[in-house]
């Protein structure tokens, strides 16, 4: 089955741990993306890449990293420098950047205390 | 960047259509409307999008203004498992959606 799978579903971390959620895609898209949602909230989102080797900012970056090694792979670094790491992380993905659906990855809870 | 605003909540009886409005008055001339809808502590799913004309899918139809500064998304009948947060988001730069905090849609048995 074609989809996006991320890992792990629930995460625990300590304060000041650095902590890289994985997301991979095997439906042959080019773009894929990262989103935060809190409570209550719409998604926010983190970083997004439209091709391998390359990605680019978006709302929240900061005290988040990225990179885009491998077409199916865009994992997701949450470092210390983040204030607020605690949230439901999103991965998706789509055929290219402009005006395609978007796939969703079943989120992964990120716990930080 | 445009915006789009939704209605916090609605609610429909089963069986019968939904209409779920959305008001994106600063909406550019090649900005696409999407809709997703979320259920619980699960990622979003498509549902539909459009740029000027209505368009329908399996799931759902979606109304464009004429002037393109609203849209409402059409749930012809309504089931439970139709239950669940629909956001209507822009497409803008070809590179983005932005989702807002989006109607969570309750169904009555």
């Amino acid at each position: 089955d074609g989809g996006i799978t991320q890992s792990p579903k629930y995460l625990f971390r300590k304060e000041g741990q650095n902590v890289t959620l994985s997301c991979e895609q095997n439906l042959n898209h080019d773009a894929m993306y990262w989103y935060r949602q809190d409570p209550g909230q719409g998604l926010r989102l983190i970083y997004y890449s439209q091709i391998v080797n390359d990605f680019q900012k978006g709302d929240i970056a900061e005290g988040y990293s990225v990179s885009r090694e491998k077409k199916e792979s865009f994992p997701l670094t949450v470092t210390s420098a983040q204030k607020n790491p605690t949230a439901f992380y999103l991965c998706a993905s789509s055929i290219a950047a402009a005006n395609y659906e978007q796939y969703f990855g079943p989120g992964t809870r990120l716990t930080v205390t | 960047d445009a915006k789009t605003t939704q209605p916090n909540s609605m609610e429909s009886n089963e069986e019968e259509p939904v209409h779920l409005p959305c008001n994106h008055s600063t909406i550019s001339g090649t900005d696409y409307i999407h809709w997703y809808r979320q259920l619980p502590s699960q990622g979003p799913e498509y549902v539909i999008h459009g740029l000027t004309s209505n368009v329908n899918n399996r799931m759902a139809s979606l109304a464009i203004a004429e002037d393109r500064k609203s849209s409402t998304l059409i749930l012809h009948r309504a089931t439970l498992r139709d239950a669940a947060v629909y956001y209507c988001t822009l497409n803008f730069g070809n590179e983005k959606l932005t989702f807002g905090t989006g109607t969570r849609l309750t169904i009555i048995p």
